[in-house]
């Protein structure tokens, strides 16, 4: 099974600052890598697939990049509605695996 | 539209049987995968299983082989989640999710999520 290790647990920072979210896989997953975002009490929204591509309707200020164990979501200026759970999920090997999560919280 | 739409919350006693559901509509349910994620209280998320109701091919994460059975109903386009017995620690929200894209060849993202079913097991 491949472990998803998402770093830091936590990060406090202030609206219009920039986000750094890290993703690390136990073993290479290619591209295989999704982001979501997920607030209290809705379904997850997925962000971002094959690593780096944004999907149907994200803001431009989330980006994703990274391949093979290391991964990275940015958000380059963090508004106000982008505070919530992130996960990272790979999809290269049975079975699918999310990592722990990120919570972004205001400072 | 384009949506899964999810049975509504449950309460139940330890030793209890139970079976959710997650009803697709607004595309060809038979094409794409659906799987079923969970989030204990105050935890992340953690994929269960999944199953593309083309051909019932069903694959399960080790951690949930076993202690659930997930299934499908082509004739209502819908999903199930179900346990024979439930435990104190079954106690969370399930979420059914469908990926981006059709076909039993690779799982995709996924875009497409219910609202999420709450289960409470309590004596």
């Amino acid at each position: 099974e491949i472990v998803l290790t998402q770093s830091p647990a936590t990060l406090s920072l202030s609206p219009g600052e920039r986000a750094t979210l890290s993703c690390r896989a136990s073993q290479s997953v290619s591209n295989y890598l999704a982001w979501y975002q997920h607030k209290p009490g809705q379904a997850p929204r997925l962000l971002i697939f094959f690593a780096s591509n944004r999907a149907t309707g994200i803001p431009a200020r989330f980006s994703g990049s990274g391949s093979g164990t290391d991964f990275t979501l940015t958000i380059s200026s963090l508004e106000p509605e982008d505070f919530a759970f992130y996960y990272c999920q790979q999809r290269s090997n049975w079975p699918l695996t999310f990592g722990g999560g990120t919570k972004v919280e205001i400072k | 539209e384009v949506q899964l739409v999810q049975s509504g919350p449950e309460v139940k006693k330890p030793g209890e049987s139970l079976k959710i559901s997650c009803e697709g509509s607004g595309y060809s349910f038979n094409n794409y995968w659906i799987a079923w994620v969970r989030q204990m209280p105050g935890k992340g998320l953690e994929w269960m299983g999944i199953i593309y109701p083309g051909d019932s091919d069903t694959r399960y994460s080790p951690s949930f082989q076993g202690q659930v059975t997930i299934s499908a109903d082509k004739s209502i386009t819908t999903a199930y989640l179900q346990w024979g017995s439930l435990k104190a620690s079954d106690t969370a929200i399930y979420y059914c999710a469908r990926p981006r894209v059709s076909g039993n060849s690779y799982v995709a993202a996924f875009d497409i999520w219910g609202q999420g079913t709450m289960v409470t097991v309590s004596s």
